[in-house]
């Protein structure tokens, strides 16, 4: 079972360049999300979807779009990228369904983003 | 304005001792928290949860306390082991069915043979 998928692990990008990350999950689950890590600063939500075709944004959405076509995908966009922007990503995925396993994500290995 | 709190970035003990995390958070609103568990390289892992109805959850080694009066929680592990050392953060989800998490900064454990 492979839970959720993030590729790439690793990116280099020079300020200005565009990229996708990508995510994927097998578990069916409705809820995905987009977070990056910054040292010292916690998990931070950039945007979510409740399902395909709806998503919101979160704490930190400036400089990302996401869309949500199937139940499977997330992609997180970088229009153009910034040094800011440097940081670890991680997409999580969870089940609203069942009281049993309220709000427990699961999450990707990350993705590591360098902008130069 | 963080509304989820864990106040020390790093706590050290000895293999077998207890280990206590502790978490403040401020949104009287919150109804359900978790604690992950991240290893380096790795994404966060989910290791104990407790709804508001409750004030003790215990799942082997790893118990979570909540007191709603003072809105803290603990995490308490025992006996620590030196596959314990990770970072640990501290979750919180609000009333109403909402799926989004708010996280502390994190709590790195060192557990010490």
């Amino acid at each position: 079972n492979a839970g959720v998928t993030q590729t790439p692990k690793f990116q280099v990008l020079k300020t200005g360049q565009s990229m996708t990350l990508q995510c994927a999950q097998d578990m069916n689950h409705e809820y995905m999300s987009w977070y990056r890590q910054d040292p010292g600063m916690g998990l931070r939500l950039i945007h979510y979807s409740v399902g395909a075709g709806i998503t919101d944004q979160g704490e930190v959405p400036n400089g990302y779009n996401v869309s949500r076509s199937t139940t499977e995908d997330f992609p997180l966009r970088l229009l153009s990228a910034a040094p800011s922007q440097t940081s670890v990503y991680f997409c999580a995925s969870s089940d609203p369904g069942g009281y049993s396993g309220k709000n427990i994500q699961y999450f990707g290995a990350g993705t590591r983003l360098s902008v130069l | 304005d963080q509304q989820v709190k864990q106040n020390s970035p790093s706590l050290s003990v000895q293999e077998g001792r207890i280990s206590i995390l502790n978490c403040d958070y401020t949104n009287s609103m919150f109804d359900y928290f978790l604690w992950y568990k991240k290893y380096p390289a790795e994404g966060p892992t989910f290791l104990i949860s407790i709804s508001s109805i409750k004030d003790k959850n215990e799942d082997g080694r790893f118990t979570v306390f909540l007191n709603k009066s003072a809105k803290h929680l603990s995490l308490h592990i025992v006996p620590s082991q030196p596959g314990d050392s990770a970072v640990y953060f501290c979750a919180a989800s609000l009333q109403g069915g909402s799926e989004k998490l708010v996280f502390g900064k994190g709590t790195k454990l060192t557990v010490n043979p």
